[in-house]
C-alpha cells in the first residue's frame, strides 16, 4: 500500500516571502498523480497543483509549483509572494492510475501561517 | 451547479443513536467517496463506490455503512453512534475517465458523539 508523509506538522512564512512544504510518497508504481490541496479554515478542500508521475517537467500554478523528484519520491510546494489568504492546511495526496476507482492517499497535513 | 453537497453540516449525536448523511453531486461523476478527517491524521478513506448500485471498503469501514442507490447520491450510515466516531467526515467525486480524475470535495459535516 501507499503512504504518503508530510514531516512538516507546521510552517510559518511572512507575507511575501516564500515557504516550501515538504511530502514524500512510498509506491513501487511507475506511473501515478500527485495533488496538493488546500483547507482553509472553512473546511472547504480546494485542489492547488496536480503532477503526473511521467511528466518530467514541474507542474506550476501561478504562485504555486511543485518540486517533482521522482527518484527520491518526493514532491514538495513552493508557494512564492506568500499571501494572507495562502493560511491553511495543505494535504499531499498520491493516486494510483486508473483501475483502482481512483482512491486518494493523504498525508497528514502542514498548517502554514503567514505573518504580516 | 452547486458541485458536492453535504447535509447536514453539524450534527451532535448521544452513543448508541443512528444517523444518516447524506451526499449529493450534480456532475454526473461515477465515482463517490466517504472520508474522515481526525487531528494529526489527514483523511482517511471509509468507504467509496464507482458507480450506481455498487458500493466498497477503504481504509477504515468498521462502523459505517453506505448506500447509492442513485448516481448523484451516496448515503453514509452510522448505525450505533461511538465517541470514536466523532469526527468531520467529507464527501467526493471524481468522474470516471482516465486522466488526472480530480476528487471534488463537499463541506464537510462535523460530527460530535457524546
Amino acid at each position: 500500500a501507499q503512504t504518503v508523509t508530510q514531516s512538516q506538522p507546521e510552517m510559518s512564512v511572512q507575507e511575501a516571502e516564500t515557504v516550501t512544504l515538504s511530502c514524500t510518497y512510498d509506491t513501487s508504481e511507475s506511473d501515478y498523480y500527485l495533488f496538493w490541496y488546500k483547507q482553509p479554515p472553512s473546511r472547504q478542500m480546494i485542489l492547488v497543483i496536480r503532477q503526473e508521475a511521467y511528466k518530467q517537467q514541474n507542474a506550476t500554478e501561478n504562485r504555486f509549483s511543485v518540486n517533482f523528484q521522482k527518484a527520491a519520491k518526493s514532491f514538495s510546494l513552493k508557494i512564492s509572494d506568500s499571501q494572507l489568504g495562502d493560511a491553511a492546511m495543505y494535504f499531499c495526496a498520491y493516486r494510483s492510475p486508473t483501475g483502482t476507482a481512483s482512491k486518494l492517499t493523504f498525508g497528514t497535513g502542514t498548517r502554514l501561517q503567514v505573518t504580516l | 451547479n452547486a458541485g458536492v453537497t453535504q447535509t447536514p453540516k453539524f450534527r451532535v449525536l448521544k452513543t448508541g443513536q443512528s444517523m444518516t448523511l447524506l451526499c449529493a453531486q450534480d456532475m454526473n461523476h461515477e465515482y463517490m467517496y466517504w472520508y474522515r478527517q481526525d487531528p494529526g491524521m489527514g483523511l482517511r478513506l471509509i468507504h467509496y463506490s464507482v458507480g450506481e448500485g455498487t458500493t466498497a471498503k477503504g481504509e477504515v469501514p468498521d462502523g459505517y455503512n453506505v448506500s447509492r442507490l442513485k448516481k448523484q447520491n451516496f448515503l453514509l450510515g452510522l448505525e450505533s453512534a461511538a465517541p470514536s466516531q466523532t469526527s468531520v467526515y467529507f464527501c467526493a467525486s471524481s468522474a470516471r475517465a482516465g486522466g488526472y480524475n480530480e476528487q471534488f470535495f463537499g463541506p464537510g459535516t462535523r460530527l460530535t458523539v457524546l
